[in-house]
């Protein structure tokens, strides 16, 4: 069974910053997906990833099968950033999910 | 389209009632999902199900079962339900690119 660890659990920052959240997990996958949650809200898929790197706008997430570590960064980032962001792993069999990084972003 | 529909976002149920959760996708994917969130912990797996007349067990499937008798609807019944069973309910379909997910039910059991 995979384990998938997120760090930071919480993180408070101010408008601009440059913000990352790293996800790593324990048995080789197939693909990883970065998600995005809002409070009281539902679920947003932000990447899917099986190698390398991809943008979309402001976000970017990198992948290192290798070291089987993600990251998702923000840049420029602003206050409707704020939300949960969760990594999970696996394939066609489901998603096996990190706890999430609850990200507070300050005007 | 509509992605990923669920029903109802929100239920309280009294220990021993049954119900169902519906869930719908209109994208014509195979694989659909069901997955509980409880507080401060991830998603866990429930069943999945690759394809219409295909289903499985996932990491919790105690207390459901499913059915996925076309591509488009995946329903998840609860039979005698319990305060255990408390939890926020999210189906999910994917693509090969792309996982989708339903806006939740959240589901109170007293």
């Amino acid at each position: 069974k995979n384990e998938v660890e997120q760090s930071p659990q919480n993180l408070t920052a101010q408008e601009g910053e440059f913000i990352t959240i790293n996800c790593s997990y324990s048995v080789g996958i197939s693909a990883l997906h970065w998600l995005q949650q809002h409070p009281g809200g539902g679920i947003v898929s932000l990447f899917m990833l099986s190698s390398g790197k991809k943008k979309h706008g402001r976000l970017i997430a990198t992948i290192n099968i290798q070291e089987k570590h993600s990251s998702l960064h923000i840049t420029a980032s602003h206050p409707r950033d704020s939300a949960v962001y969760i990594c999970a792993v696996g394939g066609a069999d489901g998603l096996t999910f990190g706890k999430g990084t609850h990200l507070i972003i300050q005007p | 389209n509509a992605g990923v529909t669920q029903t109802p976002k929100f239920r309280i149920l009294k220990i021993g009632q049954s119900m169902t959760l519906q869930c719908t996708q209109d994208m014509n994917h195979n694989y659909m999902y069901w997955y509980r969130q409880d507080p401060g912990m991830g998603l866990k797996l429930i069943y999945y199900s690759v394809g219409a007349g295909i289903t499985d067990k996932g990491e919790v499937p105690n207390g459901y079962n499913v059915s996925r008798s076309t591509t488009e609807d995946f329903p998840l019944r609860l039979e005698l339900a319990a305060p255990s069973q408390t939890s926020v309910y999210f189906c999910a379909s994917r693509s090969f690119t792309e996982a989708f997910f339903g806006q939740g039910t959240r589901l109170t059991v007293v």
